[in-house]
């Protein structure tokens, strides 16, 4: 079994301008979650889709955007990079059930100039 | 917000020997779930427990086991014969049984397990 994965595995971008991520949950699962991995801060939530839905948002601004397809795959957006968006980018799935587990991909690596 | 805490930033173990990893966390929920997770090299964050709050018996993977004092809001790990595929960084999250299935997790215990 296929478990998440993301593309690209890194990404540079410069400052201003618009970064796309993609993730793609294990065969089954209808729930992708998107979280920031920056240096010294921790795992930060982001995003939580399921059904195609928008469930809940972690405190970031709404720069950072995404989208999940009838598919489950999911996108992640962020507008008008700033150099502290630099970070790795981290994709889970999960049956959509409450409480399952969350499966996590390797991740993309962002970095902002 | 629940909030979690690990604060024992790096960790140094032989091989074949044990090491704990301690977390804490702050909740006002009585029911709850929680987890261990690694992060090896390869970045990619990969599950090695899970305890659910409302079960009295600590959780057992193989060679990874948890003590959990709900009373004290502990989760420790303890890692059983480390082997060099050990080395990873180690989280440890929080997850409300209420709604947003949003993972809290502590800030990372680096455990390098030497030969």
């Amino acid at each position: 079994e296929a478990g998440v994965t993301q593309s690209p595995t890194h990404l540079i971008k410069t400052r201003g301008q618009q970064a796309t991520l993609r993730c793609s949950p294990i065969s089954g699962h209808t729930s992708v979650y998107w979280y920031q991995q920056a240096l010294g801060l921790g795992l930060q939530f982001l995003l939580w889709y399921d059904e195609g839905e928008e469930r809940n948002r972690g405190n970031f601004p709404p720069r950072f955007s995404g989208r999940q397809f009838p598919n489950y795959s999911s996108e992640l957006n962020v507008n008008a990079l700033e150099l502290e968006d630099s970070a790795l980018y981290l994709c889970a799935s999960s049956l959509g059930r409450a409480r399952s587990p969350l499966h996590f991909g390797n991740g993309t690596r962002l970095t902002v100039t | 917000a629940q909030t979690v805490t690990q604060s024992q930033p790096e960790m140094s173990v032989q091989e074949a020997e044990t090491v704990t990893l301690s977390c804490t966390y702050d909740t006002s929920e009585n029911n709850y779930y929680l987890f261990w997770y690694k992060q090896p090299p390869s970045r990619q964050m990969i599950l090695v427990i899970r305890q659910e709050a409302y079960k009295q018996q600590n959780a057992t993977e193989n060679r990874f086991s948890v003590n959990f004092q709900k009373a004290a809001k502990s989760f420790s790990l303890k890692i059983s014969d480390s082997q060099l595929g050990d080395t990873a960084m180690y989280f440890c999250a929080f997850m409300s049984l209420y709604g947003n299935n949003r993972l809290a997790f502590g800030k990372g215990n680096q455990v390098v397990v030497i030969p």
